[in-house]
């Protein structure tokens, strides 16, 4: 069975600094990898999603991610946050059977971002 | 892009009463949906798996009496909690997965949150 460990669960950041969220997931086969947020008192979002090619993907609002197959890694990064980035982050995976499958999340990392 | 509308946003309800929530795909069919749970400063769990013209999948520790989950049509699933109680206050959100240039996407819906007092 797949799971998704995030290392950081509350993350404090001032405004312009770099962020970068680990993300690591347990699955031995092909994977699909997601990062969505929360913003307070919305629903998930989607960031951005790896299924294939370039490991480096690059999402909305200058969110990117990068998949380290080798280390089942998939660690999202922003060189510069702001204050709109505090949110609630969720790592998820699922596993590619071929027909659509459940997505496994992660405990989240909730992001608060000082002015 | 995909949506899936999701009723209601809020709801209480008085012990032992129970409470459908509603999910409509928009725009496209979903022959699956997801349902998940989000407790306080945890992670979504999925509770279970509906399918269109079968039963749901349940995952383990969920109370399939409890938790009634109908998928009737492709672009309905509701899920009903059955005699509710005040530790079944929780958000709820359902999900389905929607082909994206041969891949499959997820969009969510905007979630329930459920108050049992």
């Amino acid at each position: 069975a797949q799971s998704v460990s995030q290392h950081n669960h509350h993350v404090i950041l001032s405004e312009a600094a770099s962020l970068e969220l680990g993300c690591n997931y347990s699955y031995g086969g092909t994977v699909n990898l997601f990062w969505y947020v929360q913003y307070p008192g919305q629903h998930l979002q989607l960031l951005l999603k790896y299924f294939s090619g370039d490991p480096l993907v690059k999402g909305i609002k200058g969110f990117e991610a990068e998949f380290i197959k080798s280390k089942f890694s998939f660690n999202l990064r922003k060189p510069s946050v702001q204050w709109s980035d505090t949110a609630e982050y969720f790592c998820a995976v699922n596993a590619l059977t071929g027909t659509a499958s459940k997505l496994t999340f992660g405990t989240g990392t909730r992001l608060q971002v000082t002015l | 892009g995909a949506v899936v509308s999701q009723h209601p946003s809020r709801v209480i309800c008085k012990s032992g009463t129970s409470v459908k929530i509603e999910c409509r795909s928009l725009d496209f069919q979903a022959t699956t949906m997801f349902w998940y749970r989000q407790f306080p400063k945890k992670s979504l769990m999925l509770m279970a798996t509906s399918n269109e013209g079968s039963k749901a999948t349940y995952e383990q520790g969920v109370e399939k009496d409890k938790f009634l989950i109908n998928h009737a049509s492709l672009t309905l699933s509701t899920l009903t909690v059955t005699s509710a109680h005040p530790e079944d206050s929780s958000f709820y959100i359902c999900s389905a997965p929607d082909r994206d240039r041969g891949n499959y996407g997820y969009t969510f819906g905007s979630g329930t949150r459920l108050t049992v007092v």
